[in-house]
């Protein structure tokens, strides 16, 4: 079945950490990628997104993705995190309508 | 402020009632959609509305549930005789265009609760 899977459910790390988080996805053709976090008791915000083009992507926050075409796969990383990162982060692609297929989340804890 | 006005935040319902989740678009944007966030799993999309119009309920449950987006107004989710497993935090999103070639842009979401 065609899907995005977030390969880290819950992921713990100390503050000034590196961050990778891992999101593949199983459509074929073209896609458009995204990243998005949600702070605890808020809404999503979108952090990052691949149309076309330069496949290292920038975000707000110090966040950057990587989109490897090959490998299908949209890896969300920070070289150094904050506590105030703390937070659930969802990958997730759309096609030509618009609706958006997201990964299952992982939970981001940082430790102060 | 998201921009995305979504109503009530919170939704407490017994066995067999009716909800009605209330969802206003930024201003601009005529294409909403709707996903449900249920405990411990990630969004799955719903339903895909514009105007007066439904595109794509791939995602709608069969039964109790429907969703309009009249041409006045706010879209409207509606879950008739709700059942305890209707317990979710419901995420509305819109965006200008309907091609995926824009972001969409969430509201606060209503948490839904069944007695």
């Amino acid at each position: 079945a065609q899907s995005v899977s977030q390969h880290n459910h819950h992921v713990i790390l100390s503050e000034a950490a590196s961050l990778e988080l891992g999101c593949n996805y199983s459509y074929g053709g073209t896609v458009n990628l995204f990243w998005y976090v949600q702070y605890p008791g808020q809404h999503l915000q979108l952090l990052l997104k691949y149309f076309s083009g330069d496949p290292l992507v920038k975000g707000i926050k110090g966040f950057e993705a990587e989109f490897i075409k090959s490998k299908f796969s949209f890896n969300l990383r920070k070289p150094s995190v904050q506590w105030s990162d703390t937070a659930e982060y969802f990958c997730a692609v759309t096609r030509n309508t618009g609706k958006l297929i997201f990964g299952q989340g992982t939970t981001l804890q940082v430790k102060p | 402020n998201a921009g995305v006005m979504q109503n009530p935040r919170h939704l407490v319902r017994r066995r067999g009632q009716e909800a009605r989740l209330r969802c206003s678009p930024m201003k601009g944007h005529s294409h909403v959609y709707w996903y449900r966030q249920l405990p411990e799993e990630g969004l799955k999309f719903m339903v895909y509305l514009q105007k007066e119009n439904i595109i794509d309920e791939s995602g709608m449950p069969k039964e109790r549930f429907s969703a309009e987006f009249p041409k006045e107004g706010p879209s409207i989710l509606r879950i008739q005789q709700v059942v305890r497993g209707d317990s979710a935090a419901y995420f509305c999103a819109s965006s200008p265009q309907g091609d995926g070639n824009q972001p969409q842009h969430f509201g606060d979401g209503t948490r839904l609760s069944i007695l």
